[in-house]
């Protein structure tokens, strides 16, 4: 069965550090990942997504990147954090009817 | 007009209760409609996936869809206290590979 693994499970961090967030994804191939932020009273936003190794799609223009260097392996990074990166940051990947299975999610705070 | 609007509530039954949700849509080229549920503080899991106008059935979970209206609910019967999450609805346009999300609602099951 696939499962998906995201850590940390939460993090504080000070304003302008370096960010990075890894997701796997174990017994699918060649997966489609994103990565989601959910803000109070936002609903989840879709940050990012990827249809195969090195082929990143950017859904909203901010200070966040994202790569995939492997195929069942998704990172979050950022070089310099700000306050508004505060959120709960989800990873997901999805089956092939484009449904969503979700990581258990990594609650950011920038301090 | 947003793609996807969703009551956030909160909505309040008590145990036993018949719950009804709601979300609807803008754009008559969405195909596939899913409904999800969130715990506090963990990522959403898939309840339900329909793709056809009409009703699906999984134990004490209903998601009708009426694409005429654009307009798609998710019934659950029987209600208990282990109900208690927010309910994501959302919708998938052919041929894409994302997601749109409503902004959930959150209930609470009294018992």
């Amino acid at each position: 069965s696939q499962t998906i693994h995201q850590w940390p499970a939460t993090l504080v961090q000070p304003v302008g550090s370096p960010l990075s967030l890894e997701c796997t994804v174990e017994g699918t191939s060649n997966p489609n990942l994103y990565w989601y932020r959910q803000a109070a009273g936002r609903g989840l936003q879709l940050l990012f997504y990827s249809v195969g190794i090195g082929q990143i799609s950017s859904e909203v223009p901010q200070n966040l990147s994202a790569s995939r260097p492997q195929d069942r392996q998704f990172i979050l990074s950022s070089k310099k954090l700000l306050l508004s990166d505060s959120g709960f940051y989800l990873c997901a990947w999805s089956g092939v009817l484009r449904e969503a299975f979700f990581g258990q999610g990594t609650r950011l705070t920038v301090v | 007009q947003k793609e996807v609007e969703q009551d956030p509530g909160p909505l309040s039954v008590p145990e036993g209760a018949i719950v009804s949700l709601n979300c609807t849509y803008s754009n008559s080229a969405f195909q596939y409609f899913m409904w999800y549920r969130q715990y506090s503080r963990k990522g959403p899991e898939l309840l339900m996936y329909t793709y056809s106008s009409g009703n699906k059935e999984d134990g004490r979970f209903t998601a009708q869809v009426d694409k005429s209206s654009k307009y798609i609910s998710l019934f659950i019967r029987d209600s208990q206290p282990s109900d208690s999450a927010t309910y994501l609805c959302a919708i998938r346009q052919g041929g894409s590979e994302k997601l749109v999300f409503g902004k959930g609602t959150k209930l609470t099951v009294n018992p």
